[in-house]
């Protein structure tokens, strides 16, 4: 138990669909990630927030949209996906953006896109 | 981008062995590099992690080295147990933000 809980597990969509993934952290950070993770690749940062304001976005098309309530919570709003979106999708938070210390991440939400 | 690389994409161990991950990276401008250990179905997990003013350091049972003379990290575990199967992942950040640059991974499989 990391601290960092992601729901859901799993999640299969059709392209048409709208879902949203929910990362919740109890660590007290003020940091909070989105890495997608592939086969056989390194993770690929998505987004960062930092006091819930969005201080980096890594490229990432525009059907991927991250939403930050609160220092606490971070989601990630997906439509009209593709197949070769289909990954693990991992939530993560630091203290600080910044100040290089470890990034605590959850379990993740396995998305297929069908 | 960041190049962070592992040398060896699968590693076999005897239970009760030491095991050696490597990792080289690129930047040599990186200050704070990071151990995570993934296991199946699990996000990463923190394992240790090491500053640039040093060259040594050690957790229970793993050890992290750091050469930065020729950019490379190792992660040491003794006596290896079955539960340290997965993957473990080295990544690496520059003194400015916190972006973790990660390789690949290693696959460390555990012989009983």
């Amino acid at each position: 138990e990391t601290g960092v809980t992601q729901t859901p597990r799993h999640l299969v969509m059709g392209m048409t669909n709208k879902k949203s993934l929910k990362c919740e952290q109890h660590l007290g950070h003020n940091a909070m990630y989105w890495y997608k993770q592939s086969a056989k690749k390194p993770l690929e940062l998505m987004f960062v927030y930092s006091l819930e304001e969005r201080v980096e976005n890594n490229s990432v098309p525009s059907r991927f949209s991250p939403e930050c309530p609160n220092s606490s919570h971070l989601f990630l709003h997906l439509h009209t996906l593709q197949p070769e979106d289909s990954a693990l999708y991992l939530c993560a938070s630091s203290q600080d953006w910044g100040a290089n210390t470890e990034a605590f991440f959850g379990q993740g939400t396995r998305l297929t896109v069908v | 981008g960041e190049s962070v690389g592992l040398h060896l994409p699968t590693l076999s161990v005897q239970e009760g062995d030491n095991s050696i991950i490597n990792c080289a990276y690129s930047n040599s401008a990186s200050d704070y590099f990071i151990w995570y250990k993934q296991e199946s179905g699990k996000g990463p997990q923190f394992i240790i992690d090491i500053r640039s003013n040093m060259d040594k350091r050690q957790g229970q049972r793993v050890t992290v080295l750091l050469n930065k003379t020729v950019k490379h990290l190792s992660l040491q575990i003794a006596a290896t147990q079955p539960g340290d199967s997965a993957v473990y992942f080295c990544a690496e950040t520059l003194n400015t933000g916190n972006q973790f640059y990660f390789g690949t991974g290693t696959s460390l499989t555990v012989i009983p």
